[in-house]
């Protein structure tokens, strides 16, 4: 099993472009997290998802989007990026939340070390 | 706000000693996890205690969690190396997710 992988792993945009962000899990989850994480700080819940075709916001969501077409993938978009947008990314991916009775347990990917210039 | 804080902010240690970080939290919850994350890789998961458990061992890994004070204790013994790390810890309030504290930077110094 290769687990969360995430592509690309690093990016450098200029300001006003556009990119997705591709997650990709084959442990058959249902819920998927996409975090941003910058220097000094936690991880920062920008969206989730808690199954195919479901998508929530979390604590910072605005200036991305997310989509879950398929139960494996979730792609988060950026429609034009800002500086403020610098950061490094991470998917993550739990079998069931904890409202379904699940543990919870968070499975990341590797990150995306994103440069918005 | 964040849910969970850890403290220290940072913690360095020699080899073989142990290192003890803490974690506070301000809502109920339903569990807490501890995460470990390398410089520049992924966060991996250490150990989840309920909220109606009190202690959990893994390995060199020792959990405390006391809900009456809302804090957690992340124990690791015999440190080494390779345990040089940021560690979080992060709560599940019934949610659907998870918020993550700003972590503790651990150096084990050889």
């Amino acid at each position: 099993n290769a687990g969360v992988t995430q592509t690309p792993k690093f990016r450098v945009l200029k300001t006003g472009q556009s990119m997705t962000l591709l997650c990709a899990q084959d442990m058959n989850h249902e819920y998927m997290y996409w975090y941003r994480q910058d220097p000094g700080m936690g991880l920062r819940l920008i969206h989730y998802s808690v199954g195919e075709g479901t998508t929530a916001k979390g604590e910072v969501p605005d200036g991305y989007n997310v989509s879950r077409l398929k139960k494996q993938n979730f792609l988060l978009g950026l429609e034009s990026a800002a500086p403020s947008q610098t950061s490094v990314y991470f998917c993550a991916s739990t079998l069931l939340g904890a409202l379904a009775g699940g543990p919870g347990e968070q499975f990341f990917g590797p990150g995306t070390r994103l440069t918005v210039l | 706000s964040q849910q969970g804080e850890e403290d220290p902010q940072a913690l360095s240690i020699q080899e073989g000693e142990n290192a003890t970080m803490n974690c506070s939290y301000k809502t109920s919850i339903n569990n807490l996890q501890w995460y470990r994350q390398n410089s520049g890789r992924g966060l991996v998961h250490l150990i989840l205690i309920r909220s109606n458990e009190r202690e959990k061992h893994s390995g060199r890994l020792r959990v405390t969690l006391d809900t009456s004070k809302k804090s957690s204790s992340l124990l690791i013994t015999a440190s080494r190396a390779a345990d040089t790390a940021s560690y979080f810890c992060a709560t599940d309030n019934y949610g659907q997710n998870f918020v993550f504290g700003p972590g503790t930077r651990l150096s084990v110094l050889p």
